[in-house]
């Protein structure tokens, strides 16, 4: 089995801090990592992946995420956030079985 | 661009009664997603379906039945609606494994 862990429940910073989402994982073979993004009332957006390759991906909007296996974990980092960022982001872990397994989600708070 | 379409957006229901909600998407994706979204718990996968008539159970079947007639949609039944269910359901849809997912806005169910 695998498990997505989110530490953080909620994060508050103000607007032009810079801000990292953290996402730890647990599974041994090779796995399939990505973020996405659920504004209030809405759906979740795909915001960047990470399967292989250089460590850290760019995504929309600014956000990036560095990959670490001795770590176990793919962080989510802004470097200066917008009041628009506000919203709650869930890391997702796939190992090919095309079963995607979501972690709790950190809601994020940009405070103007 | 494609789309995926949840009906109907808002379900309610008594307690013990059959309900059915329904998914369709017009991106021509293989594998279809059908999650429950608690408040504080993120997603959890109910069921998912990698081609037309396959189903397979995720972490959180028990109480749902799913059913793939076709490529496009993907419905899921409540079997005995209970109050404890209340939650929000999400659809989804992929190519892959190793591709962003799609989400739908989302199914609010209710049990009085």
């Amino acid at each position: 089995t695998q498990t997505v862990s989110q530490s953080d429940a909620h994060v508050t910073v103000f607007e032009g801090d810079s801000v990292e989402l953290r996402c730890n994982y647990s599974y041994g073979g090779s796995i399939y990592l990505s973020w996405y993004i659920q504004h209030h009332g809405h759906g979740l957006q795909f915001l960047l992946k990470y399967y292989s390759g250089n460590p850290v991906v760019q995504g929309v909007n600014g956000f990036e995420a560095e990959f670490s296996k001795s770590d176990s974990s793919f962080h989510l980092r802004k470097a200066s956030v917008h009041w628009s960022d506000s919203a709650v982001y869930f890391c997702a872990a796939c190992t090919g079985y095309q079963n995607f397994y979501f972690g709790k989600g950190t809601s994020l708070t940009v405070i103007p | 661009g494609g789309i995926i379409t949840q009906t109907p957006k808002f379900l309610i229901g008594q307690e013990g009664q059959k309900l059915t909600l329904k998914c369709q998407q017009n991106f021509n994706h293989d594998t279809m997603y059908w999650y429950r979204q608690d408040s504080g718990k993120g997603l959890r996968l109910i069921y998912y379906s990698i081609t037309e008539n396959d189903l397979q159970k995720g972490d959180l079947s028990e109480g749902y039945d799913a059913s793939r007639e076709k490529k496009s949609s993907f419905s899921l039944t409540v079997t005995s609606a209970q109050k404890n269910e209340m939650a929000v359901f999400l659809c989804a849809s992929t190519i892959g494994g190793d591709t962003e997912v799609f989400f739908g806005k989302g199914t609010r169910l209710t049990v009085v």
